[in-house]
């Protein structure tokens, strides 16, 4: 079973600056899918950005990039010039490939609260 | 992107009834949709996938017959908590994916039983 660990439960950092969330996971599957998603205080969940395993190549979505170490299984997030709007929840998520036509299920990392100060 | 519906928001039932959670999927057809709790502070706990026109996979240690999923059309899946205790008052998120690999999420639903 895959398993998905962010060992920071909390993060605070102040506006503007840059602040990367870590997360590891563990699998035996060769292709597959990570994700970042926000939790906002409203609680809905958000895409933030999302890495094929297949692409060497690491995504980046304006402010949001990710370190994607494939043979360390790790997928960090990075986000610079940091906003207020940026305190929320981060949750990392592991997802196998599709195959037919079920949908494959999310796995969830424990969490990082992260606190942009003023 | 894709938009989910989820309704109720919150709902505050009392002990003993059954509450109707709905997931809808607006503008795109949802085979398979995902149910999940959270509790405060933490991580998404998936309870199960709901299969349209078919039965439910419930997760290990996730009570099929007090947590009642019906997935009868293409974009209508429905969570019921049957014989409500305060011990099931948390929050509940559906998620449905288009073809591809982006879940899509509804608002959550804040069930709290007295």
């Amino acid at each position: 079973a895959q398993t998905v660990t962010q060992s920071q439960p909390e993060m605070s950092v102040q506006e503007a600056e840059t602040v990367t969330l870590s997360c590891t996971y563990d699998t035996s599957e060769s292709n597959y899918y990570l994700f970042w998603y926000k939790q906002p205080p409203s609680r809905q969940m958000i895409l933030v950005i999302r890495q094929e395993a297949y692409k060497q190549q690491n995504a980046t979505e304006n402010r949001f990039s990710v370190n994607f170490q494939k043979a360390a299984k790790s997928f960090s997030l990075k986000i610079s010039d940091s906003q207020l709007g940026d305190t929320a929840m981060y949750f990392c998520a592991f997802m196998k490939l599709p195959r037919g036509q079920g949908a494959q299920k999310l796995v969830f990392g424990q969490g990082t609260r992260l606190t942009i100060n003023p | 992107g894709a938009v989910v519906s989820q309704h109720p928001s919150r709902v505050i039932c009392k002990s003993g009834t059954s509450v109707k959670i709905e997931c809808r999927s607006l503008d795109f057809q949802a085979t398979t949709m995902f149910w999940y709790r959270q509790f405060p502070k933490q991580s998404l706990m998936l309870m199960a996938t709901s299969n349209e026109g078919s039965k439910a996979t419930y997760e290990q240690g996730v009570e099929k017959d007090k947590f009642l999923i019906n997935h009868a059309s293409l974009t209508l899946s429905t969570l019921t908590v049957t014989s409500a205790h305060p011990e099931d008052s948390s929050f509940y998120i559906c998620s449905a994916r288009v073809q591809g690999a982006e879940a899509f999420f509804g608002q959550g639903t804040r069930l709290t039983v007295v």
